[in-house]
């Protein structure tokens, strides 16, 4: 079946550096890619999404990358800051109506003072 | 006031117990939805309601059982659960049910069985 991979699982960064979380998705057919950010005791916030249209999006500090024939999508965060610090989570889903999203497993972001 | 509320936020409960859990949505939307988080797994999508029909049933077993009175509102009612069944269970909602929907999630009721 469809799967989204998620990499890294773990990922420390010093305050103010970059991080980028990578996925990899293995429907084609897939269009529409949102992350969400879960602080710990909160459920799941939508941060960014991007479409099949576009290779790129961003929104301040946050931006996504997508290529599509490669298939694979990108979360990039600079000038990271304390508050950054959670789980996110990748999704990819298909234009079917029917479409289920497919989340990856999620990346323990941690902004090191 | 949090767009999409669940009660309870903890809940712990023996293997015969029956018990329920509730999601309300105050966002005007058409779809709802019941997911599993499970520690290092994806999130397990379990159930989808649009227009209070049900749409999506991943294969969940019977001891799981959704309804749906009206699109505000979401209950999972719960029998005869086993261990593995302890997880984080986040209810979420979404303008309609479909491809290119943001989904507005639940901060999750933590379930523990004994």
């Amino acid at each position: 079946g469809e799967n989204v991979e998620q990499h890294p699982s773990t990922l420390s960064v010093q305050e103010g550096d970059s991080a980028v979380i990578k996925c990899t998705y293995s429907d084609s057919a897939s269009n529409y890619f949102p992350w969400y950010k879960q602080e710990l005791g909160k459920g799941p916030q939508l941060i960014i999404d991007i479409r099949s249209n576009v290779g790129e999006k961003k929104d301040q500090r946050i931006a996504v990358t997508l290529n599509k024939t490669a298939k694979h999508f990108s979360l990039h965060i600079t000038e990271t800051q304390p508050e950054d610090s959670a789980v996110y989570f990748c999704a990819a889903q298909g234009y079917s109506s029917a479409s289920k999203i497919i989340f990856g497993s999620g990346t323990r972001l941690s902004i090191r003072p | 006031e949090t767009g999409v509320t669940q009660t309870p936020r903890h809940l712990v409960m023996g293997m015969t117990n029956k018990k329920s859990l509730k999601c309300e949505q105050h966002l005007g939307h058409n779809a709802m939805y019941w997911y599993k988080q499970s520690a290092k797994k994806p999130l397990e999508l379990m159930f989808v309601y649009s227009l209070e029909e049900r749409v999506e049933n991943n294969s969940v077993p019977s001891r799981f059982s959704p309804e749906c009175p009206n699109s505000s509102h979401l209950f999972l009612h719960l029998h005869t659960l086993q261990p593995e069944d302890s997880a984080l269970y986040l209810c979420a909602s979404s303008q309609e049910w479909g491809f290119d929907q943001p989904q507005h999630f639940g901060d999750g009721t933590r379930l523990s069985i004994l």
